[in-house]
């Protein structure tokens, strides 16, 4: 079955701390990774999107990374801001092709606190 | 430029009308796709439409569901004798195709739809 899972499913940290998401997938076949950031309220923004070959890849405070023999993802926030407070999710398509479909994790929600 | 727009913002409704939603994709973006998300729940595919192709709608729930898109551009996605288990947000969202391996989706604010 084509499935994202991520955990933690909630997480809270101070301000200026470190933390790491995580996705496990067993979508195939596989062909890229996203991971979104979607505020309350509002739809996703895309952070990154990691291909097959891509092991890891940073966007600001954002790193993303990826093993394709495991099946697994991170994302990695650096030096956290009350704005990070989001929920992230991790997205797989489904298949090869162009069929642009989407499967999507259950998200991990971040509350930042000062 | 715009992204991707949708109207209501919110929508409260008696179990049993009909709705429909709307979505102004980014000009230009030849796909355009419907998503739901539930309470507590990742967001779930329903329908997408990519150019002048026939529609994917593999994942729209019920019959009840329908949605159309007009000269390419402008969609509705129409909830007909509408079930408190409706009540969602629907998010649209549009891509310059459907390619799963480059064209990113961006995505609309959704609708906030309640039904009471």
């Amino acid at each position: 079955k084509n499935q994202v899972e991520q955990s933690p499913q909630s997480l809270i940290i101070l301000e200026g701390k470190n933390c790491t998401l995580q996705c496990n997938y067993t979508v195939s076949p596989f062909s890229n990774l996203r991971w979104y950031k979607q505020d309350t309220g509002r739809g996703p923004v895309s952070l990154t999107i990691m291909t097959f070959s891509e092991n890891t890849k940073s966007n600001g405070r954002y790193t993303a990374t990826l093993d394709a023999d495991t099946k697994q993802s991170s994302l990695h926030i650096t030096a956290s801001q009350l704005s990070d407070s989001a929920s992230y999710i991790c997205v797989v398509p489904l298949g090869s092709g162009n069929t642009g479909k989407l499967i999507f994790g259950q998200g991990t929600t971040l509350q930042v606190k000062p | 430029g715009a992204g991707v727009s949708q109207s209501p913002s919110n929508k409260v409704t008696e179990k049993g009308k009909d709705v429909e939603l709307r979505c102004d994709p980014i000009s230009g973006h030849t796909a355009l796709y419907w998503y739901r998300q539930s309470l507590g729940q990742g967001l779930e595919f329903l329908i997408y439409f990519q150019g002048n192709s026939a529609p994917d709608k593999s994942g729209l729930p019920s019959d009840r569901f329908s949605a159309e898109r007009t000269g390419g551009s402008v969609s509705t996605l129409t909830i007909q004798r509408t079930q408190q288990e409706d009540s969602a947000v629907y998010l649209c969202a549009s891509s310059r195709s459907t390619s799963a391996f480059t064209y990113e989706q961006y995505f609309g604010p959704g609708t906030r739809l309640t039904v009471t």
